[in-house]
């Protein structure tokens, strides 16, 4: 079984840019979460779906957004970038809802470096 | 708001002894799920194991064990017999409620970093 996929592994971009990240999530699970892990922060909760709905948002600004397809694969968007929001980001996948028992398998990140 | 905390921000352990890293939640809820997550210098977030507020038996998953204390809202990860592979950070996480009773998403700690020395 294929775990959580997610490209690219990394990506430079520039200040004021804009940076698509894409996440497949394992086959049969329909919820998809993004979390941003900067240098000594920890994880962070971004955003979930399921469903093709947000479900939950973090408390992040509104120029990161995304969506999940309807084969349940997800895309975070990251406008207007800044210098801060260089990190790893990693998507998570879970089967769904009601499965509270469940743990969420990880990708291996996609790591955003902001020059 | 929920909180994870984890106060040891870096562990040694000598190989093969055990070591036990600590965790401390708080929440509202009475129905939760709890956490714990290895990361290694790679960077992936590989599930160790879980416990559920309900579960009257604390969880093990082979050399892993999980220390739960609901009335002290705790949940400190044992390791056993400790390997040099065992070097990563470890992080403890809740999960938040969701829609309708679902589940939500991840509450991480800090994490602890553990350092096994041969």
């Amino acid at each position: 079984e294929a775990g959580v996929t997610q490209s690219p592994t990394h990506l430079i971009k520039t200040r004021g840019q804009q940076a698509t990240l894409r996440c497949s999530p394992i086959s049969g699970h329909t919820s998809v979460y993004w979390y941003q892990q900067a240098l000594g922060l920890g994880l962070q909760f971004l955003l979930w779906y399921d469903e093709g709905e947000e479900r939950n948002r973090g408390n992040f600004p509104p120029r990161f957004s995304g969506r999940q397809f309807p084969n349940y694969s997800s895309e975070l968007n990251v406008n207007a970038l800044e210098l801060e929001d260089s990190a790893l980001y990693l998507c998570a996948s879970s089967p769904a809802a009601g499965y509270s028992n469940q743990p969420q398998h990880f990708g291996d990140g996609t790591r955003l470096s902001i020059l | 708001a929920q909180k994870i905390t984890q106060t040891q921000p870096g562990m040694f352990v000598q190989e093969k002894e055990a070591v036990t890293l600590d965790c401390t939640y708080d929440t509202s809820d009475q129905s939760y799920g709890l956490f714990w997550y290895k990361q290694p210098s790679s960077g992936e977030m590989i599930f160790l194991i879980y416990q559920g507020s309900y579960d009257e038996q604390n969880a093990t998953e082979g050399r892993y064990s999980l220390n739960f204390q609901k009335a002290r809202k705790s949940a400190n990860l044992v390791i056993s017999a400790s390997q040099l592979g065992d070097s990563a950070m470890y992080f403890c996480a809740m999960r938040e409620q969701g829609y309708g009773g679902s589940q939500g998403n991840l509450i991480f700690g800090k994490g602890t970093k553990l350092s096994v020395k041969p």
